[in-house]
């Protein structure tokens, strides 16, 4: 079975300063992960993904996420934040091997502060 | 080219009515998804079709909701005798091929409000 944990809810950063949302995961096998972003009346998009090449992926935006195996862990950062990264953020698993059934975290909605 | 598209974008029915929600995948792409967002959750699996297999059904809630895909494009799904549980929004995705790495394409969903 799969999960996904995003801790946080809700993160408020100031503008320029570092963002990190933190996503946890539990995978029997070997797991695709993925974050997507929904902005403000958008529909979902992909923002990167980690597909067991390189454990440092980098996205769109500035965003960046470095899977972690021994930590279970896929946190997503981004150097300096910016008012148009606001936005809700969630991470996904997925078996990379029979059935690719997605399981999503219950997001974290970023807040940048001027 | 066009995107994934979900038709209608907002639908307001009576408890114990049959809804339709259509979804529309990108043109070429095998793998189609269903999607529920509760409001300040995230969302959950429903179902997901893969070319001609049989349909991964496991995140269906209960026997009230079922989905097809006919001729390998179009999604319908429905949800017999609505309950004000239903009321979410649901979303449609469709993928290249169903791998496991592929990027999902999300359409902009169906509001389902339940009075």
């Amino acid at each position: 079975a799969q999960s996904v944990t995003q801790l946080g809810s809700h993160v408020s950063v100031s503008e320029g300063a570092l963002v990190l949302l933190r996503c946890n995961y539990s995978s029997s096998v070997p797991p695709y992960l993925f974050w997507y972003v929904q902005y403000p009346n958008q529909g979902l998009q992909l923002l990167l993904k980690y597909t067991s090449a390189a454990t440092l992926v980098k996205g769109i935006n500035g965003f960046e996420a470095e899977f972690k195996k021994s930590e279970t862990s896929f946190h997503l950062t981004k150097p300096s934040a910016h008012m148009s990264d606001a936005a809700e953020y969630f991470c996904a698993v997925r078996r990379n091997t029979g059935g690719f059934k997605t399981i999503f975290g219950a997001g974290t909605r970023l807040f940048v502060k001027a | 080219g066009a995107g994934v598209s979900q038709s209608p974008s907002n639908k307001v029915t009576e408890k114990g009515k049959d809804v339709e929600l259509r979804c529309d995948p990108i043109s070429g792409h095998t793998a189609l998804y269903w999607y529920r967002q509760s409001l300040g959750q995230g969302l959950e699996f429903l179902i997901y079709f893969q070319g001609n297999s049989a349909p991964d059904k496991s995140g269906l809630p209960s026997d009230r909701f079922s989905a097809e895909r006919t001729g390998g494009s179009v999604s319908t799904l429905t949800i017999q005798r609505t309950q004000q549980e239903d009321s979410a929004v649901y979303l449609c995705a469709s993928s290249l091929e169903g791998q496991g790495s592929d990027t999902q394409y999300f359409g902009p969903g169906t509001r389902l409000t339940v009075l």
